[in-house]
């Protein structure tokens, strides 16, 4: 089945530094990719959509310019959570839409996750 | 604008019981259905998947669930859980549009005693 890498997978940083975490679709094209946030015992709570080519789609009440999201290729999209705060540590996960999802039924493949810990 | 609930957030069941897991949808419009399972340490993975065709669906490890559109539901069922089943299931809709943009529920933690 189709594979969507997320690194890294665990990340600690100090407070005001920025992190990056990548998203990477292995053995297909990927237009479309999800970003959530996950609590602990929560549901995914969806951040944004990134397009390949295009600027992100943000969810309401999601600060764009405190998560900087960058779709550059097929493969490959990337968040960035700019000047950290304790309060963005988080279970971060990324999702991937198929390009070739011809019958348009939306299925998403998912990363690992990337938990960030800001200090 | 769509929404999702799993009537249940935490299950426990022994080994050889019966599952069923509901999940009610609020959209008007065509829909895809998901199970999401996401296993003890692993990422989310689709256990099945609803956009056409018969609504009885089956999937992975003996899962099945039923759109009823009349309902608005599409509830999981498995007739007999192993302790290997226990995991946190996750509900999702889709609107079948371009954007693809998926509606979660909160999930259901479901734990099977052996």
């Amino acid at each position: 089945g189709a594979v969507v890498s997320q690194h890294p997978s665990r990340v600690i940083c100090k407070s005001g530094t920025s992190v990056k975490i990548e998203c990477r679709s292995l053995d297909f094209q990927a237009t479309t990719m999800f970003w959530y946030r996950q609590f602990p015992k929560q549901s995914l709570m969806l951040m944004a959509t990134s397009n390949e080519g295009s600027k992100a789609t943000y969810e309401q009440g999601v600060e764009k310019d405190k998560f900087l999201i960058n779709h550059a290729s097929l493969t490959l999209s990337t968040l960035t959570v700019t000047s950290a705060h304790p309060e963005d540590s988080s279970f971060y996960i990324c999702s991937a839409r198929d390009f070739a999802d011809h019958l348009n039924t939306g299925e998403l493949f998912f990363g690992e996750g990337s938990r960030l810990t800001v200090l | 604008a769509q929404s999702v609930s799993q009537h249940n957030h935490h299950v426990i069941l022994s080994e050889a019981a019966s599952l069923e897991l509901g999940c009610n949808y609020s959209y008007g419009g065509t829909v895809n259905l998901f199970w999401y399972v996401q296993y003890p340490g692993q990422h989310l993975q689709l256990l099945l998947k609803y956009f056409s065709g018969d609504p009885l669906v089956k999937g992975i490890k003996g899962f099945e669930a039923e759109f009823i559109k009349s309902k608005f539901s599409f509830n999981l069922r498995k007739p007999s859980v192993q302790w290997s089943d226990t995991a946190e299931y996750f509900c999702a809709v889709n609107a079948g549009t371009n954007a693809g943009k998926s509606t979660f529920g909160d999930g259901t933690t479901l734990t099977v005693k052996p």
